[in-house]
């Protein structure tokens, strides 16, 4: 099946620095791309959805100056997570559909896990 | 009310035994359901897709009931690695969304 690269893996940084967590389909191209967070013991939550050459479109509560998508190229998003702080700790997973992709079926990365101290 | 609704258990049942998860969706123009499961820190994996009626895959069985808008999920003979959290999620065509219910825990005990 399609592969989703996630890195880094794991992240740890000090508060107020920003962290850039790299997407990329391996196999395939990616034309919409979805950045997910999941806190601890809870299920994920869509926080933006990224199309290849346009701007990113965020949930509502989410901010877009705060959490900063890229989708540069077929293959490739960034999330990056400015100013960070402790409650941005989470786990962040991406995923991603292939064009004409209709049927809702996403490939997912290995997810980022960022702690903020 | 929640777009995916998930009882977040835990279900503790001994191996061999049969479990159901249900799971109720409010997006009616929602177009296909999925099953995934996720151990602990990893990210999801599909375990099963539910386009029409329903699905099945060996142990595990998927239901659709778009009349009362739930998906359920089937699993017999419970094995110790089938241990996870299952999420459902709906795909809504029109929103190109994946939408992912709280998850149900699962634990199986020898």
């Amino acid at each position: 099946g399609a592969v989703v690269s996630q890195h880094p893996s794991r992240v740890i940084c000090k508060s107020g620095t920003s962290v850039k967590i790299e997407c990329r389909s391996l196999d395939f191209q990616a034309t919409t791309m979805f950045w997910y967070r999941q806190f601890p013991k809870q299920s994920l939550m869509l926080m933006a959805t990224s199309n290849e050459g346009s701007k990113a479109t965020y949930e509502q509560g989410v901010e877009k100056d705060k959490f900063l998508i890229n989708h540069a190229s077929l293959t490739l998003s960034t999330l990056t997570v400015t100013s960070a702080h402790p409650e941005d700790s989470s786990f962040y997973i991406c995923s991603a559909s292939g064009a004409g992709e209709t049927t809702g079926e996403l490939f997912f990365g290995e997810g980022s896990r960022l702690t903020v101290l | 009310r929640k777009e995916v609704e998930q009882d977040p258990g835990p279900f503790n049942v001994p191996e061999g035994a049969t479990v159901a998860f249900n799971c109720t969706y409010s997006n009616s123009a929602s177009q296909s359901f999925f099953w995934y499961r996720q151990d602990c820190r990893k990210e999801p994996k599909l375990l099963m897709s539910v386009y029409s009626s329903g699905n099945e895959d060996g142990r595990f069985t998927a239901q659709l009931n778009r009349a009362s808008q739930y998906i359920s999920l089937l699993i017999r003979d419970s094995k110790l690695s089938d241990s996870a959290t299952y999420l459902c999620a709906e795909y809504g065509g029109a929103t190109n969304k994946l939408i992912f219910g709280t998850g149900t825990l699962l634990a199986v005990q020898p």
